[in-house]
């Protein structure tokens, strides 16, 4: 137990599928960030929220959405993904740049 | 784009060998952590790394950052099928948290 937890585990979707991811943290951190772990890219950063607002989006399609409601919980909001964003996407917390708490990730595969 | 360089890629070592894994930066660092990932589980932190010429040791394990702030290294004593996994070393550039591509531990009984 990491103190943050993501939902679902594993998910399959279709190209044309709308889904999200969700991650809720228990430690009180300030930061949330999303990361994507891929064999061709091992821990790719693809957003941070600190206090509860965007302050990093690395480059990252626009058919990847994240929201941020509250300093506990961050999802990640899928539309119209393509096979090569199946990965393992990891959602980590932190005390403004300390270390991250990592959750056990959500393994996507996108048919 | 900020980076940092770590080597080597994969090391397969016999149980009881040493292991070692390095980080290099071209900029001067504030400061350097390291994860390890066992396979199929999450990045887990081990360290954190503030100081010029900093040791840090935990059991079999020892971390360094170099003098100039600019390199670090991993070194795993008498290695155990325990310590399988992937080790990552990371550091702060602006808000972001960038990671080394890993090195991949395998551990031969």
């Amino acid at each position: 137990e990491t103190g943050v937890t993501q939902t679902p585990r594993h998910l399959v979707m279709g190209m044309t599928n709308k889904k999200s991811l969700k991650c809720e943290q228990h430690l009180g951190h300030n930061a949330m960030y999303w990361y994507k772990q891929s064999a061709k890219k091992p821990l790719e950063l693809m957003f941070v929220y600190s206090l509860e607002e965007r302050v990093e989006n690395n480059s990252v399609p626009s058919r990847f959405s994240p929201e941020c409601p509250n300093s506990s919980h961050l999802f990640l909001h899928l539309h119209t993904l393509q096979p090569e964003d199946s990965a393992l996407y990891l959602c980590a917390s932190s005390h403004f740049t300390g270390e991250l708490f990592f959750g056990e990730g959500s393994r996507l595969t996108v048919l | 784009g900020q980076q940092v360089m770590q080597i080597p890629q994969y090391q397969h070592v016999q149980e009881g060998e040493d292991f070692t894994t390095y980080c290099n930066s071209s900029t001067t660092l504030s400061n350097i952590q390291w994860y390890k990932q066992r396979p199929g589980g999450h990045p887990v932190f081990l360290i954190q790394l503030v100081k010029s010429g900093e040791v840090k040791k935990q059991k079999r394990l020892t971390f360094q950052f170099g003098e100039a702030k600019k390199n670090s290294s991993l070194h795993i004593t008498a290695t155990q099928t325990t310590d399988v996994g992937t080790y990552f070393c990371a550091v702060v550039f602006g808000n972001k948290l960038v990671f080394g591509a890993g090195t991949i531990l395998r551990v031969k009984s």
